[in-house]
């Protein structure tokens, strides 16, 4: 009964392809993030949906495209794969915007592209 | 420009010490400033968060500060134990923008035996 879960664990793939990781929470949350963690570990956030709704977008390149189908879900498609797009990726969840304990993580996708 | 800056950026000691991790930041205006610990090949797990008025809180061997005045926050861990290596980030938020947060680099900890 994992509260964040992300899949897959781990992703290599060649650069050029088209890839998915998917993230799901039974928490109830209202808000769901993509967060990129780094070589140098810095967690930058990507995107951030509340309801169902995009609310954050940071400057990401357009080959990165979220699709939340219900509160409880939301993936991110990642086209054209290049090798700076390496990282671990990490799914959140909180509520009322992330003040207080509520904001989960979990447990990352590492993607290599090579 | 909004940074959370942590030192240091590495630490050992040994096991049932204690220790003092730093975190100074620039972001204004403040809302909250948690301490999350990130375990290896995990994610982020939050240990405690705290508002502009708060200026101690714990959470087991876990104390943070907070001085708001001087935008400095600490996390002090006492009785050290080895599952307490890990990464510990300090992430601000600012005030109005809770859905986005400033994170460290993290403070990696090894705790020997």
């Amino acid at each position: 009964d994992t509260a964040v879960s992300q899949t897959p664990k781990y992703l290599v793939t060649q650069m050029g392809n088209d890839k998915s990781i998917k993230c799901e929470q039974n928490l109830g949350h209202d808000t769901m993030y993509w967060y990129k963690q780094d070589s140098k570990k810095f967690l930058k956030i990507m995107f951030s949906y509340n309801n169902k709704e995009l609310i954050i977008n940071e400057t990401v390149p357009n080959r990165f495209s979220p699709k939340s189908p219900d509160k409880a879900h939301l993936n991110l498609h990642i086209n054209s794969l290049e090798l700076g797009d390496s990282a671990v990726y990490f799914c959140a969840s909180s509520q009322d915007g992330g003040l207080g304990y509520g904001y989960t993580f979990g447990s990352g996708t590492r993607l290599t592209v090579v | 420009k909004n940074q959370v800056e942590q030192s240091p950026q590495s630490l050992i000691i040994l096991e049932g010490k204690n220790c003092t991790l730093q975190c100074n930041y620039t972001v204004s205006p403040f809302s909250n400033l948690r301490w999350y610990k990130q375990d290896t090949g995990r994610g982020p797990v939050s240990l405690t968060i705290m508002t502009f008025s708060e200026n101690t809180k714990s959470n087991g061997r876990y104390t943070a500060t907070l001085d708001a005045d001087t935008k400095q926050s600490s996390l002090h861990i006492t009785a050290s134990q080895l599952s307490d290596s890990a990464s510990y980030i300090c992430v601000v938020s600012e005030e109005g923008s809770n859905y986005q947060l400033i994170w460290g680099a993290g403070t990696k900890l090894i705790i020997k035996p």
